[in-house]
């Protein structure tokens, strides 16, 4: 498609289910970034993946985050058993190189734990 | 660690009234230092990436400098158009491709 696409756009959920959030990259884009941006904070980086190199999981918060990326193409984020704090936006980006230049933003997954 | 401070947090201008956004940041080796505007509901947008002190970059009303500690987005005339929050994020030299971010100015232009 033209940009990254997100979904859902808004999800609500109870406190210790399970969520999936899912990033649809542009076409041919190779790196893949997810990020998180809380009320007031700046974009926390989650995890990093690179065409088919080992993903960077550095920024994950938790064992209960993980995320996956099949064929290089879309990727799902899962929180496991969700806390209140885990409520935030979920930025997914895209880029052709990795380069910080070619990051295009999806319009995110705004999470509500209750 | 690195880490990215933006100021102020908000501002408030009039149509056509000047001024300018800080970002204040301490990296261990810099790679670039990127800006982006990010409009409510949407995700951040691309505008400008600066790698080395004392380069400049322009894009109709805004121009971005570098320093070796900071960053000025500077905004002549703005337009209430130009409202958005703007956001100042670093990447580190290395093989690292992750950016830190500020937690932005929100930035209002009243016609």
């Amino acid at each position: 498609g033209a940009g990254v696409s997100q979904s859902p756009s808004n999800k609500v959920t109870e406190k210790g289910k399970d969520v999936e959030l899912r990033c649809d990259p542009i076409s041919g884009h190779t790196a893949l970034y997810w990020y998180r941006q809380s009320l007031g904070q700046g974009l926390e980086f989650l995890i990093y993946f690179q065409g088919n190199s080992a993903p960077d999981k550095s920024g994950l918060p938790s064992d209960r985050f993980s995320a996956e990326r099949t064929g290089g193409s879309v990727s799902t984020l899962t929180i496991q058993r969700t806390q209140q704090e885990d409520s935030a936006v979920y930025l997914c980006a895209s880029s052709l190189t990795g380069e910080a230049n070619g990051y295009t933003f999806g319009s995110g997954t705004r999470l509500t734990v209750v | 660690e690195d880490q990215v401070t933006q100021s102020p947090e908000a501002l408030r201008l009039q149509e056509g009234e000047s001024s300018s956004l800080n970002c204040s940041y301490t990296v261990s080796g810099l790679r670039g230092l990127f800006w982006y505007r990010q409009d409510p509901g949407k995700g951040p947008e691309f505008l400008f990436t600066l790698y080395s002190a004392g380069e400049e970059k322009e894009k109709e009303r805004l121009k971005a400098t570098l320093t070796k500690k900071e960053s000025f987005l500077h905004i002549t005339a703005p337009k209430p158009e130009d409202s958005a929050t703007y956001l100042c994020a670093v990447q580190p030299s290395g093989s690292a491709r992750q950016l830190t971010f500020g937690s932005g100015t929100q930035l209002t232009v009243l016609p």
